[in-house]
């Protein structure tokens, strides 16, 4: 079984700042990775799919690298609307689709 | 618009039953596999179970295997998930979510989502 583990839990930062975000796979994934985005009281949204491929509507400030077992999102300048809890998950197994624990995004 | 709608959650004694329904709109739900995923209060992503576009094909998670049914019915749109012999630990947000392959990668990921139905199971 692949798990996932993310960094850091809790990311709190101000607006206009930059967020790195980390997620690493117990064993390799290729580029079957995905990020997810989700606000309190809201379904989960696509934000980047195949490590690297922002979804449609996606803002340019989200952008996704890495593969094998090292993946990164950025959000490049923090948003209000971006303060938010993300998940990583992968489907290098497909149709099974493990996420990770999440990274909540919060206002220092 | 693409929409996906859940219902059927609700509070239930635990080794109840109770049968969650996914309303699909906007697209050809025919075309399309589905998938359940939940969310425990507070806790985050699980994925449950995945089901091909003919129904044919079905992969649980370990933790629910033998004792959820996920089915579809294309005439109807409809998406559904059996829930027997419930515990507490099943208590959740059930949320459906479309598999929608990404034609330049020919990857499958999860998008759109349902607003999610809640499902307690406690004595």
């Amino acid at each position: 079984e692949i798990v996932l583990t993310q960094s850091p839990a809790t990311l709190s930062l101000s607006p206009g700042e930059r967020a790195t975000l980390s997620c690493r796979a117990s064993q390799s994934v290729s580029s079957y990775l995905a990020w997810y985005q989700q606000k309190p009281g809201q379904a989960p949204r696509l934000l980047i799919y195949d490590a690297s491929n922002r979804a449609t509507g996606i803002p340019a400030r989200f952008s996704g690298s890495g593969s094998g077992t090292d993946f990164t999102l950025t959000i490049s300048s923090l948003e209000p609307e971006d303060f938010a809890v993300y998940y990583c998950q992968q489907r290098s197994n497909w149709p099974l689709g493990t996420f990770g624990p999440g990274t909540k995004v919060d206002i220092k | 618009e693409v929409q996906l709608v859940e219902s059927g959650g609700g509070f239930v004694q635990p080794g109840g039953s109770l049968r969650l329904s996914c309303a699909a709109s906007g697209f050809t739900f025919s075309s399309y596999e589905m998938n359940w995923v939940r969310q425990a209060p507070g806790k985050g992503l699980e994925w449950v179970s995945y089901i091909s576009t003919s129904g044919s094909v079905i992969y649980y998670a370990d933790s629910v295997k033998g004792r959820f049914t996920i089915s579809r019915d294309n005439a109807k749109n409809s998406l559904y998930l059996q829930m027997n012999s419930l515990r507490p630990e099943d208590t959740a947000v059930y949320f459906c979510a479309r598999d929608t392959k990404f034609a330049v990668a020919g990857t499958y990921w999860f998008d759109p989502w349902g607003q999610g139905t809640l499902v307690t199971v406690s004595s």
